[in-house]
């Protein structure tokens, strides 16, 4: 099945700084990579997804990258703010494939902290 | 309102008392999905459903059963409850399964003691 990790666990920065959150998936045939943020005591959130025909996703601050060859896809946050500080998971699966199991396989999370 | 809601959202109870944990969505979303949270594991598939009388297994499907008769409601049975379920539990729902993104319910805290 997927493996799916997320550096770092924990990411400190300061206001107005970015943020690079790393995954890495085991699943060659995984083409869909969401981004989760969780807030505390919080329901997660869809920020932003890529599909693997893509290389590259923005949506105003954020920004989502992927490399299919390496299977590695990163999310960047630019110009952070404190409301930026939450957990953020990403995810992998794979969507219009009749075989395998369908299911989204997510990584560990990562703390980020924004300091004002 | 599109929601998906969870019931209960908090519950303590003891090894082996059988329990349900709903979830219902008034999307009439195909899919749905059952996660639990657990510090430094991040969110883990336990079960989903591609439509009614669908399912299948996630990551950790043991001690877990669920069922899809209806296409709005997705409950999750403990049968013989233990203390290592003891965990934050989401659902979610999406369009279809090649329609991300999943919403999710606000969460159900089960404690087993």
């Amino acid at each position: 099945g997927e493996n799916v990790e997320q550096h770092p666990s924990t990411l400190s920065v300061q206001e107005g700084d970015s943020a690079v959150i790393k995954c890495t998936y085991s699943d060659s045939a995984s083409n869909y990579f969401p981004w989760y943020k969780q807030e505390l005591g919080k329901r997660p959130q869809l920020i932003i997804d890529i599909r693997s025909n893509v290389g590259e996703k923005k949506d105003q601050r954020i920004a989502v990258t992927l490399n299919k060859t390496a299977k590695h896809f990163s999310l960047h946050i630019t110009e952070t703010q404190p409301e930026d500080s939450a957990v953020y998971f990403c995810a992998a699966s794979r969507l219009f494939d009749n075989t395998g199991r369908r299911a989204l396989t997510f990584g560990s999370g990562t703390r980020l902290q924004v300091q004002p | 309102e599109a929601q998906v809601t969870q019931n209960p959202r908090y519950l303590i109870t003891v090894t082996g008392k059988k329990l349900t944990v709903t979830c219902s969505q008034n999307m009439n979303h195909e899919y749905m999905s059952w996660y639990r949270q657990d510090p430094g594991l991040g969110l883990r598939q336990i079960y989903y459903s591609m439509n009614v009388e669908v399912t299948d297994k996630g990551d950790v499907p043991e001690g877990y059963k669920v069922s899809r008769k209806e296409k709005r409601n997705f409950p999750l049975i403990l049968e013989s409850p233990s203390p290592n379920q003891t965990s934050l539990y989401f659902c979610a729902s999406s369009f279809d399964y090649h329609n991300q993104p999943q919403h999710f319910g606000d969460g159900t805290r089960l404690s087993i003691l």
